[in-house]
């Protein structure tokens, strides 16, 4: 069984642009969460959707947003590129038979900003 | 809030020591433990969980069990390999599908 996948890998941008990362959850899960792993620091909650809608977000300016498809799968997107966006974005699913259970996480896309 | 403290580092071991990285949970109502790994250049790996009191939970030598009356769910391993050096992640989740990761505890074991 696939598991969580993440593109690209690597991604450099430069400030003000704008990017658009993808996940692909494990075929069945129906939620997809987003996280930002800054260097030195743990992780920090950006979204939560399910069934194609938001059902959470974190402490984020509104330039981070999202979207989830009827496949599931998802994209973050991340307006006005600044330095401090600079950071692994990992992207976690789980499954509607028991959401409280485990995540399972991909293997994340890595965003410089220069 | 529900959150989760774990013991800060990095914790620079001997091959072959003990290794326990403490961890403290606030959270209503009766969430799942977890821990989690992530070795250098790549995601978090589910380590082990535990989902009710008293539950141990184990996997590759590692072992955690859910205290709740001292709301902890410490990390142990009898003894750590060079293998082991990663960041290890606590977390728990609670009704709402929420789920709270600690700091996270960067490990080094040296041969």
């Amino acid at each position: 069984e696939a598991g969580v996948t993440q593109s690209p890998t690597h991604l450099i941008k430069t400030r003000g642009q704008q990017v658009t990362l993808r996940c692909s959850p494990i075929s069945g899960h129906t939620s997809v969460y987003w996280y930002q792993q800054a260097l030195g620091l743990g992780l920090q909650f950006l979204l939560w959707y399910d069934e194609g809608e938001e059902r959470n977000r974190g402490n984020f300016p509104p330039r981070f947003s999202g979207r989830q498809f009827p496949n599931y799968s998802s994209e973050l997107n991340v307006n006005a590129l600044e330095l401090e966006d600079s950071a692994l974005y990992l992207c976690a699913s789980s499954s509607w038979f028991s959401p409280t259970d485990t995540q399972y996480f991909g293997p994340g896309t890595r965003l410089t900003v220069l | 809030g529900d959150s989760v403290t774990q013991m800060e580092g990095p914790v620079t071991l001997s091959e072959e020591a003990f290794l326990t990285i403490n961890c403290t949970y606030t959270a209503t109502g009766y969430p799942s433990l977890f821990w989690y790994v992530q070795y250098p250049g790549e995601g978090l790996q589910l380590l082990l969980k535990a989902t009710k009191a008293d539950d141990k939970g184990s996997n590759k030598g590692f072992e955690a069990t859910y205290r709740k009356e001292t709301t902890s769910f410490h990390l142990e391993k009898g003894s750590v390999q060079v293998s082991d050096s990663a960041v290890y992640f606590c977390a728990l989740s609670n009704t709402g599908n929420q789920f709270y990761f600690g700091t996270g505890t960067s490990l080094t074991v040296i041969p």
